[in-house]
């Protein structure tokens, strides 16, 4: 059974560039989280999607991050422009409804990007 | 205020022994969830352990065991029979709130060590 896919797993561009993050959660789950790891903030939640409807994006840090799930198979995580103090590992996360409140978050690799 | 809270930075146990991490809480939801999860240094999340706040036992999965304080809101991961293979950071999470909120809320990890 496949797991959380994000691609790329890295990526450096330069400051001012788009950048694109890709997910795919598990078949079946219809809870997607994106999460943001730091050195200096920790594990972050930016925003989280039920039934590819986003519930809470408060965690997005400002209008350059927007993030869209057009199906039940597909998140991306958009940055325009980027900025180095994105610089971070990105995870995407899933987990199904059918558990309830008990369901772990399924994570996926990490996407690490660098903007310098 | 930070809702959950991770006191030790780092750890070091010998390999074959115990190691208890530490994780205390604060919420004033009566319904939560807590979860440990281990990122070694490859980068991976992965799901150890889940204690909910109406359970009367304390949750174990292996060599892992939750010593759950709900008086005074700690839920202290140990691990037994320590391996080199454990060394890794670990992070506690909390969900709150009944089929609710699903995001878990990270604290800022321990880092284990295991020494042979």
């Amino acid at each position: 059974d496949a797991g959380v896919i994000q691609s790329p797993r890295h990526e450096v561009t330069e400051m001012g560039q788009e950048v694109t993050l890709r997910c795919k959660p598990i078949s079946g789950h219809d809870y997607l989280f994106w999460y943001r790891q730091t050195m200096m903030r920790g594990l972050e939640l930016l925003i989280y999607f039920n039934n590819n409807v986003p519930i809470d994006d408060s965690g997005m840090p400002e209008d350059r991050f927007s993030a869209k799930m057009p199906n039940a198979s597909f998140s991306t995580l958009k940055i325009q422009p980027s900025e180095p103090r994105d610089s971070a590992v990105y995870f995407c996360a899933s987990s199904p409804s059918g558990q309830g409140a008990n369901s772990p978050l399924h994570f996926g690799n990490g996407t690490r990007l660098t903007v310098t | 205020a930070q809702k959950i809270t991770q006191t030790q930075p780092g750890m070091f146990v010998q390999e074959k022994e115990a190691v208890t991490l530490d994780c205390t809480y604060d919420t004033s939801d009566p319904s939560y969830g807590l979860f440990w999860y281990k990122q070694p240094s490859s980068g991976e999340m992965i799901f150890l352990i889940y204690q909910g706040s109406y359970d009367q036992q304390n949750a174990t999965e292996g060599r892992y065991s939750l010593n759950f304080q709900k008086a005074r809101k700690s839920a202290n991961l140990v691990i037994s029979a320590s391996q080199l293979g454990d060394s890794a950071m670990y992070f506690c999470a909390m969900r709150e709130g009944q089929g609710g909120r699903r995001a878990l809320t990270f604290g800022s990890g321990t880092r284990l060590q295991v020494q042979p």
